[in-house]
Order: C-alpha cells, then sequence, then structure tokens
C-alpha cells in the first residue's frame, strides 16, 4: 500500500539555525499538508498546498515558515530562525481528492536545544 | 469558529467489555468527519470517513456513526491490540484544513 514518507525521523538544532523537513506523498495525490503536535497536545494545521501554491494557512505558519515543492515528488517545510517553541513532531499528509481521507507520514521530531 | 471536542480523555477497558467514544463537533458547513488512530511515535492512521448525518462505518471491532452535531466510535469486545489513541478530525466545505479534536486514550487490558 502506497504511504507518505518523511525524512529525518529525528532532528536536533540548535536555536536560529534553520531546518527542512522533507516529506515524499503519495504519488498521484494532489494536495498536501503539514502539521504539528506539540507534545502531549492535538495535532495543530499549519498549511495546505495545492496546485503548486497555498490554499489555506493557519495564524501558526508566520514568516518564518515556508513551503515548497521542488520536483513532482518531494514536498518541504522550512523553518529559518528557529525557536525552543519550534520543539513537536511535524506530520506531512496528503490526499487524492478534497473530500477524501489525508494519509500521514509517521513525522519527523524536531528538537530545538 | 471550528471546534472539535473528543471525551472521555482516557478510557480504561477489560478486554471483551464494550464502549463508546463520542466526538463533538461544530463546524460552519460539514464537508466530512475523520476517525484516525494514532499509535506511540507514529502519524495518524485513517479509519473513517462520515459525510452526514445518519451515516454509519464499519471496519472489524469498530463502528462509526454520525449525528449532526457528533459522532461515536463503538468499539465491540476490544483487544489489547486496539489500544491507541483515537482521533476525531472535521473538514468544512469552505477550506481546506481540517481540525483535530485533543483525542481519546484508549487502554485495553487482557
Amino acid at each position: 500500500e502506497p504511504e507518505v514518507t518523511q525524512t529525518p525521523s529525528h532532528q536536533v538544532t540548535q536555536m536560529g539555525q534553520e531546518v527542512i523537513l522533507r516529506c515524499v506523498p503519495i504519488s498521484n495525490h494532489l494536495y498536501f499538508y503539514w502539521y504539528r503536535q506539540i507534545l502531549g497536545q492535538k495535532v495543530e494545521f499549519l498549511v495546505s498546498f495545492y496546485n503548486n501554491e497555498i490554499s489555506e494557512k493557519s495564524e501558526i505558519f508566520d514568516d518564518q515558515f515556508s513551503v515548497e515543492r521542488p520536483d513532482g515528488s518531494n514536498f518541504t517545510l522550512k523553518i529559518r530562525s528557529t525557536k525552543l517553541e519550534d520543539s513537536a513532531m511535524y506530520f506531512c499528509a496528503s490526499r487524492g481528492q478534497r473530500d477524501q481521507p489525508q494519509h500521514f507520514g509517521d513525522g519527523t521530531r524536531l528538537s530545538i536545544l | 469558529e471550528d471546534q472539535v471536542t473528543q471525551s472521555p480523555e482516557a478510557l480504561r477497558l477489560q478486554e471483551g467489555e464494550s464502549s463508546s467514544l463520542n466526538c463533538s463537533y461544530t463546524v460552519s458547513g460539514l464537508r466530512g468527519l475523520f476517525w484516525y488512530r494514532q499509535d506511540p511515535g507514529k502519524g495518524p492512521e485513517f479509519l473513517f470517513t462520515l459525510y452526514s448525518a445518519g451515516e454509519e462505518k464499519e471496519k472489524e471491532r469498530l463502528k462509526a456513526t454520525l449525528t449532526k452535531k457528533e459522532s461515536f466510535l463503538h468499539i465491540t469486545a476490544p483487544k489489547p491490540e486496539d489500544s491507541a489513541t483515537y482521533l476525531c478530525a472535521v473538514q468544512n466545505t469552505g477550506g481546506f484544513k481540517t481540525i483535530f479534536g485533543a483525542g481519546t486514550r484508549l487502554f485495553v487490558k487482557a
């Protein structure tokens, strides 16, 4: 069964540095998402991406964040000038059509020191 | 504002003891309600989509139902391997984002 893959599984970064989290969505999917889950808290929507542009973003997704689909298979989340509070699990998801369920990767655990 | 509230926060069952998890939601227009299972250190795993009040879906020991204000996930004769966090989420008709509840942590003891 096709799946969403995320790399790395764990990223440790010094505060103030930039990180890029990578995702390979399911190949024929059209909609792409990033979510974060701070330890012990709920899954929070960050951004959705469709037709090579951001379709919706949350108030969390400020100028510190950016997304890109640099080729036909990868989808990346860049976090500039990381802060301690950016420490969380970041999940990528993709879906085929808009009312179909999203399929999630197993996440990247981001630890900011 | 779209909201999802799940109860209880945690549920401890004996193997074979059936029960239900609740998801109450407020959404401007419901495109779909989703149930996911999440194991520790893993991403949410899709279980069901419900689109309209009165709809029901079943998979093995799980059955999901939907009304205009809430959804239930019924677990019949659970086994220890059903232990996980169960997440409810909604998507509204106007946007792209999905709003998650905080989940119900289910523990099933043999």
